[in-house]
């Protein structure tokens, strides 16, 4: 069975800041991951994926993700983090028919 | 405008009363499914169908049905409603022939209350 770990709750970086989400997956096989931010009150939004190929990922919003098989990561980052960035992001994995999601972390971006 | 539809967006009932919250998409996906989101725990997903006809369950699918007779329409139903179902309800579709990794469209949610 697949798995997705998220191990910050929140994460908070002042505006400006590069600012790192982190992702860690376990699943058999090729994986391929996503991330999804949720503004309150909204559902989900695609951020962007990896399905195969190079491992940084470019994505919405000037966000990307790197993707890292040896040590199974799929972290989300931005150079220069915006207020507006402050959200829920999820990260999740593709196996079968299934997509699992981690438990989300909250982005606090702080002027 | 493409998206996703849930009905309702909020919802308050008692234990064992049956309800469904019907979902609806106008952009012709083949794949549905219906996740739940509770504090803590992330989505978790209930229920999915890869085409007409055809559904499968997902990580936590008791307590609940689901059926795909047209492929716009995946309704949720819960058959008698408990507390722990209490929880914010999430209708999602894809474009792709089945499988999901293409990226799902999410619609707005529906919080259920059940008392």
């Amino acid at each position: 069975a697949q798995s997705v770990a998220q191990p910050e709750d929140q994460v908070n970086v002042a505006e400006g800041n590069p600012l790192t989400v982190k992702c860690t997956y376990s699943v058999s096989g090729n994986p391929y991951l996503f991330w999804y931010v949720q503004y309150p009150n909204r559902g989900l939004q695609f951020l962007l994926k990896y399905i195969t190929g190079d491992n940084l990922v470019k994505g919405s919003y000037g966000f990307e993700a790197e993707f890292n098989k040896s040590q199974t990561s799929f972290h989300l980052k931005k150079p220069s983090a915006l207020v507006s960035d402050s959200a829920l992001y999820f990260c999740a994995v593709n196996y079968g028919n299934m997509l699992t999601f981690g438990g989300g972390t909250r982005l606090m971006v702080k002027p | 405008e493409a998206q996703v539809t849930q009905n309702p967006r909020y919802l308050i009932t008692v234990t064992g009363k049956k309800l469904t919250v019907t979902c609806s998409q106008n952009m012709n996906h083949e794949y549905m499914s219906w996740y739940r989101q509770d504090p803590g725990l992330g989505l978790r997903q209930i229920y999915y169908s890869m085409n007409v006809e055809v559904t499968d369950k997902g990580d936590v699918p008791e307590g609940y049905k689901v059926s795909r007779k047209e492929k716009r329409n995946f309704p949720l139903i819960l058959e008698s409603p408990s507390p722990n179902q209490t929880s914010l309800y999430f209708c999602t579709s894809s474009w792709t022939s089945g499988s999901p990794y293409n990226e799902q469209f999410f619609g707005p949610g529906t919080r259920l209350t059940v008392l």
